[in-house]
Formats: structure tokens, C-alpha cells, sequence
């Protein structure tokens, strides 16, 4: 998966708890992505930074915050889990601001929401 | 609101056939559009990307073309193997969206019979 990691792989929360996935790349790239994935919606994106320092709400931005520790790492937190919120959940990286660049995505986190 | 229509949803055909995925978007303007391959359980690995000023890329038996004033691109897999059984997403970044989105389309659960 080029380079992304993703902790933890599964995680079953019971409503109302807390949780922090993370995300780390080693390939140098200055964007960064979270998206989600659920059966019929296809992946849609959470938020994303596009370098370190800063971040923008996607298109299903509420109940989840971000954080972009460094340049190699982006965390996505849940507040207080739903279980509108179980799904599977992608970072990605992408080198840089222009078109001509690719996203390469983590192998995902499998959330459950009791 | 911007979309990325994948048909059909599902595909099954022998081993050795040549096969076409489809993919249509609703804004011509597009930065690229980005071909992704997805295992049951797995990440997405990006295949084939295409700039907007392109009309085709090719890695191996896959080729992708673009024509953005009908908003339709195709992946072409040539001499299909049981192997190449997987989802196949397409996903594009449209103008207005910045070079920093993508939209994915639903994808395609292709299945290659031996």
C-alpha cells in the first residue's frame, strides 16, 4: 500500500466512546486524505490536509475532527461515536497541489459502532 | 453537485475475454480521473492515472482512455485472467473541486471464471 500505514486495522466502540485512528506515510508526500467507505456510498471523503499545518472539511466532515501532527502523520478522531459512524475507513497520500499526481491509499481500518 | 457513474455494478465473464469497464462524470472539467483496483478486505491500489490533456494510459493489458466532452472513460483489460477478479473504481477530480478531490464512482465487482 505504498507506504501508508494505518493503526489499528479493526476497533469495535460503544456509542458515545472516543477513539483516534492514525495514519502515517514514509514517502514524503504533502497531502494527505481521510475518506470512508460504506456498502452503496462508495468512498467519500472526510477530510484532508494539504500540507502540514492545515486542513479542509470533504464532503462528510461532521462528528470526526483531524490533526496533522507532522508531514507524516494525520489522524482522524471520533468525538463521540455514532453507529452511523461504523465503516471502513482510508487514508491516502498524494505528492502535491497539481493534477498530474496519483493517491495511494492504506490498507483501512474496519470500524464498528455498537 | 459533481458525480461519477459506474455500469454495470456487477461483471462476470470467462478467462481469456477482452472486457470494458465504464465510467461517466457530469463536469467536463476535469485535472485528471484515476483508476483504482480494490481486494475483498483490502485498500485501493491506484492502476492507471490520466492527466486531463490525455486521451489514453497504459500499464501491461490494461488501457484506460478519457473523453471529457462526453464525459466517459473506459478501462480496456485485455486477456482477462481469474486474477484480474476484483472491484474496479474509477475516480475523478473535477476543476471547480480543486486538484485535491476526488469523486469515486460505486465501482465494478468484476469476476473472472476459470
Amino acid at each position: 500500500n505504498a507506504g501508508v500505514t494505518q493503526t489499528p486495522k479493526f476497533q469495535v466502540l460503544k456509542t458515545g466512546q472516543s477513539m483516534t485512528l492514525q495514519c502515517a506515510q514514509d514517502m514524503n508526500h504533502n497531502s494527505m486524505y481521510w475518506y470512508r467507505q460504506d456498502p452503496g456510498m462508495g468512498l467519500r471523503l472526510i477530510y484532508y490536509s494539504a500540507s502540514e499545518g492545515t486542513t479542509d472539511k470533504g464532503e462528510v466532515p461532521n462528528g470526526y475532527n483531524v490533526s496533522r501532527l507532522n508531514k507524516r502523520e494525520f489522524s482522524l478522531r471520533l468525538e463521540s461515536a455514532a453507529p452511523s459512524q461504523t465503516s471502513v475507513y482510508f487514508c491516502a497520500i498524494k505528492r502535491g497541489l497539481t493534477g498530474d499526481n496519483e493517491q495511494f491509499f492504506g490498507p483501512g481500518t474496519r470500524l464498528t459502532v455498537l | 453537485k459533481q458525480e461519477v457513474t459506474q455500469i454495470p455494478a456487477a461483471l462476470s465473464v470467462p478467462e481469456g475475454e477482452n472486457l470494458v469497464l465504464n465510467c461517466s462524470f457530469t463536469d467536463s472539467a476535469i485535472y485528471n480521473l484515476q483508476w483504482f483496483r480494490q481486494d475483498p478486505g483490502k485498500g485501493l491500489t491506484s492502476l492507471l492515472l490520466i492527466q486531463s490533456s490525455q486521451r489514453e494510459q497504459t500499464s501491461g493489458r490494461l488501457n484506460a482512455s478519457l473523453d471529457k466532452s462526453s464525459g466517459r472513460s473506459t478501462l480496456y483489460i485485455a486477456a482477462s485472467q481469474p486474477g484480474d477478479s476484483a472491484t474496479y473504481l474509477c475516480a475523478v477530480s473535477f476543476g471547480d473541486q480543486g486538484a485535491q478531490k476526488l469523486v469515486f464512482g460505486q465501482g465494478t465487482r468484476l469476476t473472472i471464471n476459470p
